[in-house]
């Protein structure tokens, strides 16, 4: 089966600090992808990436950056949190032959006070 | 861009009822539609993935059926449980990037 691990479950941050979410999974997937996802709103994607080292932006990128150094980690980065990015934060991961499923990891939950 | 809705919002049904699902999208040039589930707190789940070819699938006592040219997708659980409360998630490949819907939300009461 494959497997998206996230670090935290939970998280609590003070506005201006610079908080990392991490990501792997163990398919050896090339895409991975950050959403976030809030009531009302849905899902939205921030960031994806399509290979190591190689990013693109998502729907709602601003506020936030990314780094694929390894092809199994996916770190979503607020460069200068926020209270707006209080969310919940959801990694996935997809492979490039065959159906292109998208697998979720379990979310953090960010509170930026 | 592509628009993913879903119809009802919720949905509370009895034990033993069967579920039906609705999803609509606006462009049919996809390449997949994916149905998750998500329970309270957690991530998604992927239940059923449909290729932009096929007709519909079938997983257990779930089935989704797909008809790109009307925009459309309905996911079927047959003979609901308690267990199958959740909030479940249509979403819309284009190329190797999904666009969700709101989701509905099932509560089935024992």
């Amino acid at each position: 089966d494959v497997k998206v691990t996230q670090s935290s479950r939970y998280l609590v941050k003070r506005t201006g600090e610079k908080v990392f979410l991490e990501c792997v999974q163990d398919m050896d997937h090339e895409n991975m992808f950050w959403y976030r996802q809030d009531p009302g709103l849905g899902l939205r994607l921030i960031y994806f990436s399509y290979d190591v080292k190689m990013k693109e932006k998502g729907d709602i990128p601003e506020g936030y950056s990314v780094s694929r150094e390894k092809k199994e980690r996916f770190s979503l980065i607020l460069e200068s949190a926020s209270t707006n990015q209080t969310s919940m934060y959801l990694c996935a991961s997809s492979g490039t032959s065959g159906s292109n499923e998208q697998f979720f990891g379990p979310g953090t939950r960010l509170t930026v006070l | 861009k592509q628009e993913v809705t879903q119809i009802p919002a919720a949905l509370s049904v009895p034990e033993g009822e069967n579920l039906v699902l609705n999803c609509s999208f606006t462009d049919s040039a996809i390449y997949n539609l994916q149905w998750f589930r998500q329970d309270p707190g957690k991530g998604l789940t992927s239940l059923l993935l449909i290729q932009s070819s096929q007709r519909e699938q079938t997983s257990g006592r779930l089935n989704a059926s797909l008809d790109k040219s009307s925009g459309r997708s309905t996911l079927y659980i047959a003979a609901s449980q308690p267990g199958d409360s959740a909030t479940y998630l249509c979403a819309v490949g284009n190329d190797y990037k999904l666009s969700f819907g709101a989701g509905t939300t099932v509560t089935v009461r024992a």
